[in-house]
């Protein structure tokens, strides 16, 4: 049963605008979200991290949202870079737990120069 | 470098070999993680350690595996007679454990480049 799920599996976008990635969860538990970034064979990088206490977080170019009424979240890049080009992953955990994150299947994002 | 690092970064072996990766966590980090991931999935929840205690373990593992975290620093992943199954990239990762209702924050964890299995 997949708890977190990334429906689109690829996004293109032009250098300079918006990237919008999705995610969805089915576990009403989460209360703790990550973003990854992940290069071909290279382990992910974290870009991003956000707690259901909050609906916002802001890192540079890269900022986070949560709906927890909707269970979604969506991680936004501005402007997008070619170098953002990447596999990027969502990730939940329920933090009282702690010992397990449970990832989507990725989005593949394509920044067009 | 003071990341997690883990090694070797690449093995390919023959079935029915035993394989044992190991990995070096973040000095300060309390639990470490080793998850599996294959082309086209994220990453998949194998085990976990707080400290050198194995508290967790996804029914993924089967008994050819075994993770070893002996004096709460490094652990060794060992697969038994290995099958073409096996083949994927193994990921390694480690957490500050500072999560939880007490600090309302989560435990973020940092992962190290993975360890590629090929079983031909």
């Amino acid at each position: 049963d997949q708890q977190v799920k990334q429906n689109s599996p690829s996004l293109s976008v032009q250098e300079g605008r918006i990237s919008i990635l999705n995610c969805d969860y089915t576990n009403s538990m989460f209360d703790y979200f990550l973003w990854y970034k992940k290069y071909p064979a290279e382990g992910p990088t974290f870009l991003i991290s956000i707690s259901s206490i909050k609906d916002k977080n802001e890192d540079g170019r890269f900022t986070v949202f949560l709906n927890k009424s909707a269970k979604h979240l969506s991680l936004h890049i501005v402007p997008s870079q070619p170098g953002d080009s990447a596999v990027y992953f969502c990730a939940a955990e329920n933090s009282n737990t702690g010992n397990q994150f449970y990832f989507g299947t990725g989005t593949s994002l394509t920044v067009i120069p | 470098d003071t990341g997690v690092s883990q090694d070797p970064r690449h093995k390919i072996t023959k079935r029915g070999q035993n394989v044992t990766f190991r990995c070096d966590p973040i000095s300060e980090h309390n639990r470490l993680y080793w998850y599996r991931q294959t082309l086209g999935q994220g990453p998949e929840f194998l085990t976990y350690f707080q400290n050198e205690a194995q508290l967790e373990k996804s029914r993924l593992l089967s008994d050819r595996f075994s993770a070893e975290r002996p004096k709460g620093s490094f652990s060794t992943l060992e697969i038994q007679r290995t099958e073409q199954g096996d083949s994927a990239m193994y990921l390694c990762a480690s957490s500050a454990g500072t999560g939880g209702v007490y600090t309302r924050s989560g435990n973020t964890i940092y992962f190290g480049e993975g360890s590629w299995l090929t079983v031909v």
